[in-house]
């Protein structure tokens, strides 16, 4: 399983763009990088996922290198609800199914 | 709102007792995923049912199980029970089994044991 890397903390200031990096340097080409955030114990919220190309959505931008080896999430301008652990995933996929290996993530503190 | 629900949001039983969790899946997704979340451990995948079949195990045990209906909606049955049971317990639901569909999580069961 390829293995995810992530700071165990962050902060940020309320307003400006949050970068939160992730290294997944033994993926392979056929693995797609999952972004997950889980606010207090809720359940983990989808944010966004790439494979090769940079992917953009509503709530979030995903960069990825272009040896795939790490990826950068983007949250363009932090609120203080943006506030929450942030989880990189490599998304295994084999013929028993997909299941989401998650780590330690990020803990990201935005901050008035 | 991810549209995926469980019941019930919190369960609170004792040592030996058995419970039973509940998954409704997003409209349309056939498959059916559960993750159990303890302080210890993080976040743990346990099971995962496709179209009414078991799919994928994870680190399940075998006080454990679960199955998948045919309106497809899940149950995951614990029984046995011991204090390291306390855990959440959420539900997560994709339309299929591809590695570039994302699975959207529930809110979660809090299971107590006293």
């Amino acid at each position: 399983d390829a293995k995810t890397t992530q700071p165990p903390s962050m902060d940020c200031a309320e307003g400006r763009a949050a970068n939160l990096p992730c290294n997944h340097s033994t993926i392979s080409g056929n693995e797609y990088v999952y972004w997950y955030r889980q606010i207090h114990s809720q359940g983990p919220q989808y944010i966004i996922h790439g494979l090769k190309n940079n992917e953009t959505n509503e709530m979030a931008s995903l960069i990825i290198t272009e040896d795939r080896k790490s990826s950068t999430l983007i949250l363009p301008h932090a609120t203080l609800r943006d506030t929450a652990v942030y989880y990189c995933i490599v998304r295994v996929e084999s013929n028993q199914g997909g299941k989401l290996i998650f780590g330690q993530g990020t803990e990201l503190s935005v901050k008035p | 709102d991810s549209g995926v629900t469980q019941t019930p949001k919190h369960l609170i039983t004792a040592t030996g007792q058995r419970v039973t969790l509940r998954c409704s899946p997003r409209s349309g997704d056939l498959s059916v995923y559960w993750y159990q979340q303890s302080l210890d451990q993080g976040l743990q995948f346990l099971i995962q049912y496709y179209n009414g079949e078991e799919r994928a195990k994870g680190n399940i045990l075998e006080r454990f199980s679960a199955q998948q209906f045919p309106d497809l909606h899940s149950e995951l049955n614990l029984s046995s029970l011991e204090l390291g049971d306390s855990a959440l317990y959420f539900c997560a639901s994709s339309p299929g089994t591809g590695s570039g569909q994302p699975q959207h999580f529930g809110d979660g069961t809090r299971l107590s044991i006293l």
